[in-house]
């Protein structure tokens, strides 16, 4: 059973545009959530992550949004770049535990 | 400061084979997680120790797949007979404390014929 979920295999989006990155999850205990991103042949790399008790964490062009009621988080990336092509996991904390969904492969292009 | 290292890079074998997987983490991180990346589950958690103690192993396949933390710079990932459908990255991650984010190696990748 899929804990974590990443509904969308990929995306596809212009250069300069918004970049959503969408995740649901079922465990209500979840209280830390983290982003990844990943390029082939390289292991997945830390992006931004947000604790339970808030619903919006911001580095640069990188925003999570968390939605508890819901159970739902998003990574939005704007403006958009060719170098965040990638493949993004996001990830959900538990006693120590860390469960990643299917990942979605963002495709920026020119 | 060196990240996580795996070995090998690449495995190629051949069914029935046991396959030994091999992490060192970074030094003075005391959680390891062993995780398997396939198409279908993404990241899939197979084993996490803490203080080279194992907490949970849930996500392990089946009987054919072992993991040991023997000190707190090794551990490995054993599969034995390995079949075609262990293919997959095989990827070790490390990561100071019980909480926070992991550091991953760069994966081995197994292809079992």
């Amino acid at each position: 059973d899929q804990q974590v979920k990443q509904n969308s295999p990929s995306l596809s989006v212009q250069e300069g545009r918004i970049s959503i990155l969408n995740c649901d999850y079922t465990n209500s205990m979840f209280d830390y959530f983290l982003w990844y991103k990943k390029y082939p042949a390289e292991g997945p790399t830390f992006l931004i992550s947000i604790s339970s008790i808030k619903d919006k964490n911001e580095d640069g062009r990188f925003t999570v949004f968390l939605n508890k009621s819901a159970k739902h988080l998003s990574l939005h990336i704007v403006p958009s770049q060719p170098g965040d092509s990638a493949v993004y996991f996001c990830a959900a904390s538990a006693r120590g535990k860390l469960i990643f969904g299917q990942g979605t492969e963002l495709s920026v292009k020119p | 400061d060196a990240g996580v290292i795996q070995s090998p890079r690449h495995e190629v074998t051949e069914m029935g084979q046991e396959v030994t997987l091999r992490c060192k983490p970074i030094s003075g991180h005391n959680s390891l997680f062993w995780y398997r990346q396939t198409m279908m589950r993404g990241l899939e958690l197979l084993i996490y120790f803490n203080n080279n103690v194992p907490i949970d192993d849930s996500g392990m396949p089946e009987d054919r797949f072992s993991a040991k933390m023997p000190n707190a710079s090794f551990s490995t990932l054993k599969i034995q007979p390995s079949e075609p459908r262990d293919s997959a990255v095989y990827f070790c991650a490390s990561r100071a404390g019980w909480a926070g984010e992991l550091f991953f190696g760069e994966g081995s990748r197994l292809t079992v014929l």
